[in-house]
């Protein structure tokens, strides 16, 4: 049972546009929700949480937005730069995290 | 954020030894987590490793499979045991601190079995 789910294994952008990164989740449960960046050979990073009782984050350049009645989050990137591009991951908390399959976003010149 | 080391980076074993991975931070935290990511999957919570008591394991994984040792806040050991090509992964040592919602990563040992 895929509690967090991310349909979009791939994402391609070009350099300066928005990238959106979408995830879905089951258990309305939850608590906290979270964004990882990942690169090849590296541990997850951090990136950006929200709390189930906020409907948006933002730190810099990164957004991330929470619909409660879809069970959905979706992560906003403006602008996307060549740097951004990675393996992102949608986790969603209580207790413990449980991370989505992950969407790999290029970003191109 | 905590500084996670882990040890070894990366390993080739043979199938039927065990791998002992080792987890030290920085700073004395609340939790750690082991995690495993597979080919191509995303990453799987294998256990909670408790200070001074049994790890707390998810639903597939055992005790006499992956035992776990955490014998103060900041040092935790995973062993991979009787290893087959099935547990070619990488794993992520993972800590958290109370009070906080983020669980930061180590770099992960990318094991091989052949």
């Amino acid at each position: 049972d895929q509690q967090v789910k991310q349909n979009s294994p791939s994402l391609s952008v070009q350099e300066g546009r928005i990238s959106i990164l979408n995830c879905d989740y089951t258990n309305s449960m939850f608590d906290y929700f979270l964004w990882y960046k990942k690169y090849p050979a590296e541990g997850p990073t951090f990136l950006i949480s929200i709390s189930s009782i906020k409907d948006k984050n933002e730190d810099g350049r990164f957004t991330v937005f929470l619909n409660k009645s879809a069970k959905h989050l979706s992560l906003h990137i403006v602008p996307s730069q060549p740097g951004d591009s990675a393996v992102y991951f949608c986790a969603a908390s209580r207790y413990k995290l449980i991370f989505g399959t992950g969407t790999r976003l290029q970003v191109f010149p | 954020s905590a500084v996670i080391s882990q040890k070894p980076s990366r390993d080739i074993c043979q199938r039927g030894t065990s791998l002992t991975i080792q987890c030290q931070v920085d700073s004395q935290v609340t939790m750690m987590f082991w995690y495993r990511q597979q080919p191509g999957q995303s990453l799987t919570l294998i256990a909670t490793a408790n200070q001074g008591s049994e790890a707390t394991y998810e639903s597939g994984f055992v005790i006499d499979k992956f035992p776990i040792s955490r014998p103060n806040l900041t040092f935790s050991t995973l062993t991979v045991s009787n290893m087959s090509p099935e547990d070619s992964s990488i794993y992520l040592c993972s800590v958290r601190s109370q009070g906080r919602t983020e669980a930061f990563f180590g770099q992960g040992t990318r094991l091989t079995v052949v």
